[in-house]
């Protein structure tokens, strides 16, 4: 059975900085395209980030380049979403995600940015 | 960027209607859109890939059509389990971008 399983969501003030991780399982991680895609509370969806199956390939939204940095470990089997100089719009639920049609999705890990 | 755009913003529907959910790219995909499924507090499920391809498991009333710059995601026969939100995803290029989504009410 395939799972991603995101961690490291939590409230945070604005500036801070977390980590997220997703742990993957039940398919061939490392041969997977990996993404980060938010949803903001009662909004659509967003994504974030993506990186190749090799890590050779990394994209960002305008909306986090310069202040997230998409990582992954292929012999861990998991995936990573640094994020520094956290703002209230970085606020919601973070979804690790998988391919270019995202056929795999984690259950949200949720991210609060407030003072 | 590519910009999408979903039509309508909410429908109404009854159950056994036939429900057509329009996305339209701002520029060429070629087929390189997906369909996805959202319920209240649950992660996405994919639907449909490369605009006409049923994902396994997801029910044949759920179908897909359009290349280019203009999709339609059709219900045959709504059941009470597809009243949802819908959104359509360009997977073309770089940065990915999604609809603003269709909410699908019980009429």
């Amino acid at each position: 059975e395939v799972q991603l399983v995101e961690s490291g969501g939590g409230l945070v003030k604005p500036g801070g900085s977390l980590r997220l991780s997703c742990a993957a399982s039940g398919f061939t991680f490392s041969s997977y395209s990996m993404n980060w895609v938010r949803q903001a509370p009662g909004k659509g969806l967003e994504w974030v980030s993506s990186i190749s199956s090799s890590s050779s390939d990394i994209y960002y939204a305008d909306s986090v380049k310069g202040r997230f940095t998409i990582s992954r470990d292929n012999a861990k089997n998991s995936l990573y979403l640094q994020m520094n100089s956290l703002r209230a719009e970085d606020t919601a639920v973070y979804y690790c995600a998988s391919g270019g049609h995202i056929d795999y999705w984690g259950q949200g890990t949720l991210v609060t940015v407030s003072s | 960027d590519i910009q999408m755009t979903q039509s309508p913003s909410t429908v109404s529907a009854s159950v056994g209607d036939r429900v057509t959910i329009t996305c339209r790219a701002s520029q060429s995909l070629s087929r390189w859109l997906a369909w996805y499924q959202q319920k209240p507090g649950k992660a996405p499920k994919l639907l449909i890939y490369k605009a006409s391809s049923l994902e396994s498991g997801v029910p044949s009333r759920f179908s897909g059509s359009g290349s280019g710059t203009e999709f339609t995601l059709t219900i045959s026969s709504l059941q009470p389990d597809d009243f949802a939100t819908y959104y359509c995803q360009q997977y073309n290029s770089y940065p990915y971008t999604f609809g603003q989504g269709t909410k699908l009410e019980i009429k």
